[in-house]
């Protein structure tokens, strides 16, 4: 198995770019895929693949990956953007989330 | 489209076992190339990955709780459950059934959840 590390939380202003971490030692070799998950709701898929964003997503999430680390940004947060993220991976042998950033826009 | 909702019961004792069921609409649990899975979320705590299964029947299982857990597929009734046996006060949580895509050698991330159903273990 294999650990993937967020940190615990990110704070930005309104409109300020937000920039979420996951890093992994497998995750050179696997896609990482992020979930925004508000209070008391279901989670939702925002990045796929390193970088890719599901239609009905806003352009302001994007996603990269490079060596051990995956980055969700966020570019020009909004309020509505303040939520719980976690980055999630998976190979052959199952998957694993990190332990989730809580974004805080104010 | 696809949606997933989670039933079962809302409680379950101390030694017994949870079983929760995953029913599957607006398309057939067996086409194209998904996977189903469990995950569960504590209060106040982060994402669990349980386990999946492809309706090829292959499964991968949580290392942590492989001793205790069986997710099954019925395709007849477009539908996944999961059996976690000898439960404890540390099972209660949010448990929510999800789809993947991809397969079995090269799974892909998980793109439709359910709304997720709250199980308390509790005498």
């Amino acid at each position: 198995s294999y650990e993937l590390t967020q940190p615990p939380s990110v704070s930005v202003s309104p409109g300020q770019t937000a920039r979420i971490t996951c890093s992994g030692d497998a995750l050179p070799k696997k896609y990482a895929y992020w979930y925004q998950q508000k209070s008391g709701q279901a989670p939702v898929l925002v990045i796929y693949e390193d970088s890719k964003r599901p239609s009905g997503i806003p352009e302001r999430f994007s996603g990269s990956s490079s060596g051990t680390m995956a980055t969700l940004t966020i570019s020009g947060a909004q309020v509505e953007d303040e939520a719980d993220y976690y980055c999630y991976s998976t190979d052959s042998s199952g998957g694993v989330f990190g332990g989730g950033t809580k974004l805080t826009v104010l | 489209q696809v949606q997933l909702q989670e039933s079962g019961p809302g409680l379950v004792k101390p030694s017994q076992t949870l079983s929760l069921t995953c029913t599957v609409s607006g398309g057939s649990i067996s086409s194209g190339s998904y996977y189903w899975s469990w995950i569960r979320q504590p209060a106040g705590k982060g994402l669990e990955w349980i386990g999946r299964i492809y309706t090829s029947g292959s499964t991968n299982y949580n290392p942590s709780l492989k001793s205790r857990v069986t997710i099954s597929v019925d395709t007849s009734k477009n539908q996944f459950s999961l059996k976690l046996s000898s439960v404890t006060a540390a099972d209660t949580a949010v448990y929510y059934c999800a789809r993947g895509s991809g397969s079995y050698r090269v799974p892909l991330g998980m793109d439709v959840w359910g709304q997720g159903t709250t199980v308390t273990v509790s005498s």
